[in-house]
This record gives structure tokens, sequence and C-alpha cells, in this order.
């Protein structure tokens, strides 16, 4: 069983289209972190949020902490190409490393 | 400011071959990872070193080995390289372990024949 359960696994929109991206959990995580990866690079942390029912915004992008902090969502508004990559999220497990999920890979068509 | 560098970027490697897998953080980092990437199974952890002089297991160290050289190194070797090895793989540093956020290399695309 996966620890955290990212959907879709792939999507793909047009240029100014909205979407959203989920990462579940049957268990409580004290904070999660969003990654986007773009082809070719390492990750790179967009976001971390910590309070349960939590909303941060970064530009286009809205990361919202489910109220029992076990899921987080990711939606953005009016994607542009440049959002085209893997979105992971990623929360510290009981050994205190950071588990991953498998990620949500999108495509911006112009 | 380098970041996380690894080195190389690019390998091919016959079955049965060895190599070691390069990383350095110029960030003054304590804790450093190693993780592989494979289609459909997102990042999982190989070895982790929580600070220098200290390595352990993650979720798949079975045919890998580790050094953390100093501070600033953590290297990766395959002893005898196998088809399942074919990977993307991600070295990482961070302040320190859990909850902090990781800074990644650029990658190395591995592929065993």
């Amino acid at each position: 069983t996966q620890l955290l359960e990212q959907s879709p696994q792939f999507l793909s929109i047009q240029e100014g289209e909205n979407l959203t991206v989920y990462c579940n959990s049957s268990s409580v995580f004290s904070s999660l972190q969003w990654y986007r990866q773009e082809p070719g690079e390492g990750p790179v942390l967009l976001v971390t949020v910590v309070t349960g029912g939590e909303v941060k915004k970064l530009k286009r992008l809205t990361f919202q902490f489910g109220d029992a902090r076990k899921d987080s969502s990711l939606h953005i508004t009016a994607a542009q190409p440049g959002d085209t990559g893997l979105y992971l999220c990623a929360g510290p497990t009981g050994a205190n490393n950071l588990f991953f999920g498998t990620g949500t890979r999108l495509t911006v068509i112009p | 400011n380098a970041g996380v560098t690894q080195t190389p970027k690019f390998q091919v490697l016959k079955t049965g071959q060895s190599m070691t897998l390069q990383c350095a953080q110029d960030m003054n980092h304590n804790s450093m990872y190693w993780y592989r990437q494979d289609p459909g199974m997102g990042l999982r952890l190989i070895y982790y070193s929580a600070s220098e002089g200290t390595t352990d297991k993650g979720e798949v160290p079975n045919g890998y080995n580790v050094s953390r050289l100093n501070k600033r190194e953590f290297s990766l070797r395959l002893e005898s390289a196998a088809p399942s090895q074919t990977s993307v793989y991600f070295c990482a540093s961070s302040w320190d372990r859990g909850a902090y956020e990781q800074y990644f290399g650029p990658g190395t695309r591995l592929t065993v024949t």
C-alpha cells in the first residue's frame, strides 16, 4: 500500500484551462511538500503545508492541506505551457525520511 | 552557487560491471540521500546519510553501497550491475532529515544491458 496516492497519474489540458491534482493518504502527516520536476531535471520544492486546512498560493497555483492532514490538493488556474512537468507530493514518515508519491504528469498544450 | 552536482549524467553498463555515482553539495547540509526514479514508481530512497560519518538503508538498498566521504560528498556504488538497476538516480541534500526541504541534483540516467 502506497503511503501517498496521487491522481490523476496523467493529465493533458489546453493552455488557459484550470485543473486540480490530488495527493491522498490513509495516514496523518505532520506536513506535506509539493515538488515540480521538469524533464531532465531533479524535483524542485514549490511549497510546504503544515496546518490542517491551510491554503497557500503561489501565483496561479493554490495548495490546500486537508483538515485531517491526510490529503492535499494543487489547483492551477489558467494553465500555461511552462506548468508542464511532474508534480510530486511528499511527506515525512515515521522513519524521519520523506516519502514521495508517484506523481501527476501534467502536459499543457499551447 | 552550484547546489547539488552529480556525475556522470549518463552511463551504460554491461551486466556485472561496477561503477560509482558521485554527488557533492555546497550548501553545508547535514543530510544527503540517494533515490532511484522508475516509471510509475515515484522516487524511492536507496540510502541516506543523516550526518557526516553515518549511513543507513532506505527502502530499496539491495545491490548498492554508499560512502559519505565528508560533509560535502556522498557516493553510490553498484558492485555488480543488473538490468533491474536501470533507472534514473538522484542525489539530494537537506539541512536535516524529516520535513526539511530537499535539494536535488540533475540526475544520472543509467542503463544496464
